[in-house]
């Protein structure tokens, strides 16, 4: 079955700090794909990344980065010189061979000036 | 561009009362719809999806329904409320294909009292 876990319910950090956001999946599936996203307060859901089960390239955008080792099933999000802006709940996603996004649970970031 | 909305963005609705959700997509053709509901501090429940009119499929058993009438739209309905629908109600959308992310819309936040 699938399952993502996201064992940091909340992190708090203080501005410019780096954190990194853990994610570990399960699939039985050899093709998948992983995403990231980040709901600020307004709700919305945002769209941050989507990294294939084939290409294991870390991959950096901006302040932005993200770690994918199928070896441990993670798919590490890291934010560097944290702002208060950044403040947020992200998300980790799981989808393989159904229709169905699985999110995790959620961490909720504390940026603080 | 697409762009996807939602209305009304908050309802407060007494037990027992109907409810009616709507969501639509703009900017693109045949579109796979989904609809999620997110408690308070809690992750995302896929509860329907939709990849054409008319085709409906549900995740969870519960006294919601969903309808897809035109091909961008699509519609959550309730015929009595229940105390347990309050929550957060996201609609997204995705093609089928290669592109797997969805693109969430700006939620509806119901609270039944």
């Amino acid at each position: 079955a699938q399952k993502v876990t996201q064992a940091q319910t909340e992190i708090s950090v203080v501005e410019k700090e780096d954190v990194t956001l853990d994610c570990v999946y399960e699939t039985r599936d050899t093709t998948y794909y992983l995403f990231w996203y980040k709901q600020p307060p307004s709700g919305e859901l945002v769209f941050l990344i989507r990294r294939n089960s084939f290409d294991e390239q870390n991959e950096i955008s901006g302040r932005y980065s993200w770690n994918f080792q199928k070896s441990t099933s993670s798919f590490n999000f890291t934010i560097t010189a944290s702002q208060v802006v950044d403040s947020a709940v992200y998300f980790c996603a799981l989808k393989d061979s159904s229709y169905k996004l699985i999110f995790g649970s959620g961490t909720r970031l504390l940026v603080r000036p | 561009s697409q762009t996807i909305h939602q209305w009304p963005a908050t309802l407060v609705q007494p037990v027992g009362s109907p409810l009616s959700l709507e969501c639509t997509v703009e900017g693109t053709s045949n579109p796979n719809l989904y609809w999620y509901r997110q408690a308070a501090g809690r992750g995302l429940q896929l509860l329907f999806y939709s990849v054409g009119i008319g085709q409906i499929s549900s995740e969870v058993p519960q006294n919601l329904s969903a309808s897809r009438p035109q091909d961008r739209q699509f519609i959550l309905s309730s015929k009595k409320l229940l105390l347990s629908d309050s929550g957060f109600y996201l609609c997204a959308w995705n093609l089928g294909g290669l592109t797997y992310e969805q693109y969430f819309g700006p939620g509806t936040r119901l609270t039944v009292t």
